[in-house]
């Protein structure tokens, strides 16, 4: 099945500068990659997600980048701010056995920090 | 609030019991994911739905696990003869199946403690 690496675990930023995830997949097939933020208590709440057919996508200061040569694909916040702290997870999904898309398999999440 | 939902939110139960879970999706949503999340992971899939059809299961899903989703809406996870490893956050989420929908949105999930 697909494997999904995240790193760094944690990361802590000065506010206004920017930060950046990266995740890594093995599965070739996989197609789609979404954004999860979930703050402390609270539910994943997507916040980007990019499709294999697209190198980068852009939605006000967050922007997802991929590389399916390489297969990794990477979240950049910009001009952070302290709300922006929160734990990010990375996923993949891969078309399964003739079937459309599917289960996600996630990263193991980086715990943003961002110091006013 | 138009969201998925998930009932109970906390539950608190002693080796050995059952319990079952509650989870509404969005409501136009025909695809059902159950997953679950320990501390410091991300969420693990269970199994998923697609209107009243099981289409996949995890491994990790073992005999005492068993979800249901009769009627294509809300559906239920049963834990029978739980044990302390089966603590864990057990997180719904919804999609609407289309070639071009990918989007899952999760539930606020039900928190698991056996003691």
């Amino acid at each position: 099945g697909e494997n999904v690496e995240q790193h760094p675990s944690t990361l802590s930023v000065q506010e206004g500068d920017s930060a950046v995830i990266k995740c890594t997949y093995s599965d070739s097939a996989s197609n789609y990659f979404p954004w999860y933020k979930q703050e402390l208590g609270k539910r994943p709440q997507l916040i980007i997600d990019i499709r294999s057919n697209v190198g980068e996508k852009k939605d006000q200061r967050i922007a997802v980048t991929l590389n399916k040569t390489a297969k990794h694909f990477s979240l950049h916040i910009t001009e952070t701010q302290p709300e922006d702290s929160a734990v990010y997870f990375c996923a993949a999904s891969a078309p399964k056995r003739g079937s459309t898309l599917g289960r996600l398999y996630f990263g193991r999440g980086t715990q943003l920090t961002v110091w006013p | 609030d138009t969201g998925v939902s998930q009932d109970p939110r906390h539950k608190i139960t002693k080796r050995g019991q059952n319990v079952t879970f509650r989870c509404d999706p969005i409501s136009e949503h025909n695809r059902l994911y159950w997953y679950r999340q320990t501390l410091g992971q991300g969420p693990e899939f269970l199994t998923y739905f697609q209107n009243e059809a099981q289409l996949e299961k995890s491994r990790l899903l073992s005999d005492r696990f068993s979800a249901e989703r009769p009627k294509g809406s809300f559906s239920t996870l049963e834990i029978q003869h739980t044990e302390q490893g089966d603590s864990a956050m057990y997180l719904c989420a919804s999609s609407f199946w289309a070639p071009s929908s990918y989007e899952q949105y999760f539930g606020p999930g039900t928190r698991l403690t056996v003691t």
